[in-house]
């Protein structure tokens, strides 16, 4: 099956700072991938949808500034997290269709193992 | 907007019990619905999902889920666990959202451990 892939799987970061995650769908090309947010104990709440070669879409309540999205390739999504704070602490996780003759198949994705921030 | 509610958070079960986790979602058009499954350490991983067809769909390990769309409901169903069913499970409906694209939506999850 198809493989989405998550980069760095742990980071620690000082508050202030600024963290790049990337997410890379290994084996298949995705011009859509979804980041989501996990606290503990809760579901996973989407962020953003991350589309090839244009702007992020950005759901409510999710300060654009803050989470940098670059959807730069075919294969490769990337979430910066700018300015770093201790409630920003959380597992983030993104996703990618599955594509057939470019199409998405039935809208179901494939996620990646996760990347858990912690910001001190 | 759409919305799951999954109405057990932990389930603790024995060997060769029978599992039923309830997901309920509300949203009053067309959608598809799914189970994921995060076993420890790993990823979330599709168990199961329903597009269209027979309302009785069968996944992998010998799960399987029932859409009664009177109920909106989407519970999954096994006769009988085992100790590696030990997993997260979440409910997942997936419909139009107003940007113009599909949204998936999660329940916030089952926890179920299953005792040798």
């Amino acid at each position: 099956g198809a493989v989405v892939s998550q980069h760095p799987s742990w980071v620690i970061c000082k508050s202030g700072t600024s963290v790049k995650i990337e997410c890379r769908s290994l084996d298949f090309q995705a011009t859509t991938m979804f980041w989501y947010r996990q606290f503990p104990k809760q579901s996973l709440m989407l962020m953003a949808t991350s589309n090839e070669g244009s702007k992020a879409t950005y759901e409510q309540g999710v300060e654009k500034d803050k989470f940098l999205i670059n959807h730069a390739s075919l294969t490769l999504s990337t979430l910066t997290v700018t300015s770093a704070h201790p409630e920003d602490s959380s597992f983030y996780i993104c996703s990618a269709p599955a594509m057939v003759s470019g199409r998405a198949r039935g809208n179901e994705q494939y996620f990646g193992p996760g990347t858990r921030l912690t910001v001190t | 907007a759409q919305s799951v509610s999954q109405h057990n958070h932990h389930v603790i079960l024995s060997e060769a019990a029978s599992l039923e986790l309830g997901c309920n979602y509300s949203y009053g058009g067309t959608v598809n619905l799914f189970w994921y499954v995060q076993y420890p350490g790993q990823h979330l991983q599709l168990l199961l999902k329903y597009f269209s067809g027979d309302p009785l769909v069968k996944g992998i390990k010998g799960f399987e889920a029932e859409f009664i769309k009177s109920k909106f409901s989407f519970n999954l169903r096994k006769p009988s666990v085992q100790w590696s069913d030990t997993a997260e499970y979440f409910c997942a409906v997936n419909a139009p959202h107003s940007g113009g694209y599909q949204k998936v939506t999660f329940g916030i999850g089952t926890k179920l451990q299953v005792i040798p």
